[in-house]
């Protein structure tokens, strides 16, 4: 199956500082990428939907000015945590839907992101 | 946010035992999917359902996708210690979307 990578696995940041993540499609194109947040022991919850070139849709709940997301080539996409407090501390995964593909879509690793 | 109900939440049995978790919904889905998440990782994808009433197989893993389009369940057969770990199902609704909703998630743990 197609391979999506996430940079960095995972974090430990200050209180107040932004921390941003990467997600690669490695072999494929993305036209949509999606942002998930899972915090421990619970299920995977949609942040946004990033399209290729254009402005993320974000999911009722979720600050677009805290959680920052560029997509800006078909293969990457990032997520920047701005003014992080512990609270944001979770797991942070990323998908991406094949572009002409609409059924298939790939999970990234996930990055852990840990706020002191 | 909005999540699919998913059951049981855990459980643990015997290896070579039969497993059967189930995911339900309020809201009628045009996919269903079944996905595995190993811890610290992200969730790989088991079993994919497109059609009401379809069965599909995946080696030891059966799921199907109810007729209503509210339902879906996943069967794994003859349990091995690898099949430890959390299930979730996942529904897609509205065609071009592309959103999946996420299933509470049912942890399995399979005893030697």
């Amino acid at each position: 199956g197609a391979v999506v990578s996430q940079h960095p696995s995972w974090v430990i940041c200050k209180s107040g500082t932004s921390v941003k993540i990467e997600c690669r499609s490695l072999d494929f194109q993305a036209t949509t990428m999606f942002w998930y947040r899972q915090f421990p022991k619970q299920s995977l919850m949609l942040m946004a939907t990033s399209n290729e070139g254009s402005k993320a849709t974000y999911e009722q709940g979720v600050e677009k000015d805290k959680f920052l997301i560029n997509h800006a080539s078909l293969t990457l996409s990032t997520l920047t945590v701005t003014s992080a407090h512990p609270e944001d501390s979770s797991f942070y995964i990323c998908s991406a839907r094949v572009a002409g593909e609409p059924r298939r879509k790939f999970f990234g690793p996930g990055t852990r992101l840990t706020v002191l | 946010g909005q999540q699919l109900n998913q059951s049981p939440q855990s459980m643990f049995i015997q290896e070579g035992e039969d497993v059967s978790m189930n995911c339900t919904s309020s809201s009628i889905f045009n996919t269903w999917l079944w996905y595995k998440q190993d811890p610290g990782e992200g969730p790989v994808l088991l079993i994919a359902l497109y059609k009401a009433g379809e069965l599909t197989s995946n080696g030891r893993l059966t799921a199907q996708f109810g007729i209503t389009r509210k339902d879906s369940f996943l069967n794994i057969s003859a349990s091995i210690p690898s099949d430890v770990g959390i299930y979730f199902c996942a529904g897609q609704g509205r065609s071009g979307t592309y959103k999946y909703i996420f299933g509470t998630g049912t942890r399995l743990k399979v005893l030697a």
